[in-house]
C-alpha cells in the first residue's frame, strides 16, 4: 500500500512571498489532515478535511492560510504572504473512517519550510 | 495547563532496559490515544494506539492506559540504540488529534 505523498520536500522562500504544498492521502482514505511541526514541538493541527468539506480549520490562520481538497482526493495548502514564523515542517495526514472514528492517522515524509 | 503533556526529557536508558514514556491529557472525554515514534528529520510513525483502560502489549511495545488518572503511558522492553528517537504522545478530543512535544529518549549501547 502506498503511504502520503507529499511535495515538495524541501522549500526556501523569502518572507512575503507566496509557496504551496500539495498531498496525496493513502488511497481510500476519506479524511485528510494538515499539522505544521515547529522545531522542538509535537505537530499542530492546521486544517481537517473528510472527503472534500471542511471539518476543522478553527487553528488555520486564514488572513494568511488557505487549504483545499476539491475533488476529494488530494490536497493543497498554501501560504501567502509567509512571515518568519512560518518556518516549520507541514505535515500531511490521512486516516480510513471519518474524523470522529478516531482510527490511527498516517502520515507523510512533509514539507521542511525555512523563510529567509 | 496543556492539553497534552509528557514527562520532559532527554531520557537516557542502557540497552536491554526497561524505557518508561508518560504522558497526561486534561479532555476527560478523550476516548483514543496514539503513541508514534519520530526520528530526526523524519515524519511520526504510528507504534502503538489503545482505547481502553489497561494494558496493551505488541511486541517490546507496552501502552498502559488509565482513563481515571488521565494518564497514559509507553514501556520499551529491551531497549535498543534503534529506538532512540523522540516519541510523541497523541490523544484525541472530538475529531481533534492534540500531540504532546515528546520525549526524546536514547539508548546507549
Amino acid at each position: 500500500e502506498a503511504g502520503v505523498a507529499q511535495s515538495p520536500r524541501y522549500k526556501i522562500i523569502e518572507k512575503r512571498q507566496s509557496v504551496a504544498f500539495w498531498c496525496n492521502p493513502i488511497s481510500g482514505h476519506a479524511t485528510l489532515y494538515w499539522y505544521q511541526q515547529i522545531l522542538g514541538q509535537g505537530p499542530k493541527l492546521l486544517i481537517q478535511f473528510q472527503n472534500n468539506g471542511v471539518v476543522d480549520d478553527s487553528q488555520l490562520p486564514k488572513d494568511r492560510f488557505s487549504a483545499e481538497r476539491l475533488k476529494g482526493v488530494d490536497s493543497t495548502l498554501k501560504i501567502q504572504p509567509a512571515k518568519l514564523e512560518d518556518s516549520a515542517v507541514y505535515l500531511c495526514a490521512s486516516s480510513s473512517g471519518t474524523p470522529y472514528s478516531n482510527q490511527p492517522q498516517h502520515f507523510g515524509d512533509g514539507t521542511r519550510l525555512s523563510i529567509l | 495547563q496543556k492539553e497534552v503533556e509528557q514527562n520532559s526529557g532527554p531520557l537516557s536508558v542502557p540497552e536491554g532496559a526497561i524505557a518508561s514514556l508518560n504522558c497526561t491529557y486534561s479532555d476527560r472525554g478523550s476516548q483514543s490515544f496514539f503513541w508514534y515514534r519520530q526520528y530526526s528529520g523524519k515524519s511520526p510513525e504510528l507504534i502503538m494506539f489503545i482505547y481502553s483502560n489497561g494494558d496493551k502489549e505488541d511486541g517490546r511495545f507496552t501502552a498502559q492506559l488509565n482513563k481515571a488518572s488521565q494518564y497514559v503511558s509507553l514501556l520499551i522492553r529491551d531497549s535498543q540504540p534503534s529506538d532512540s528517537a523522540t516519541y510523541l504522545c497523541a490523544v484525541t478530543s472530538g475529531s481533534r488529534l492534540t500531540f504532546g512535544e515528546g520525549t526524546q529518549l536514547t539508548v546507549n549501547p
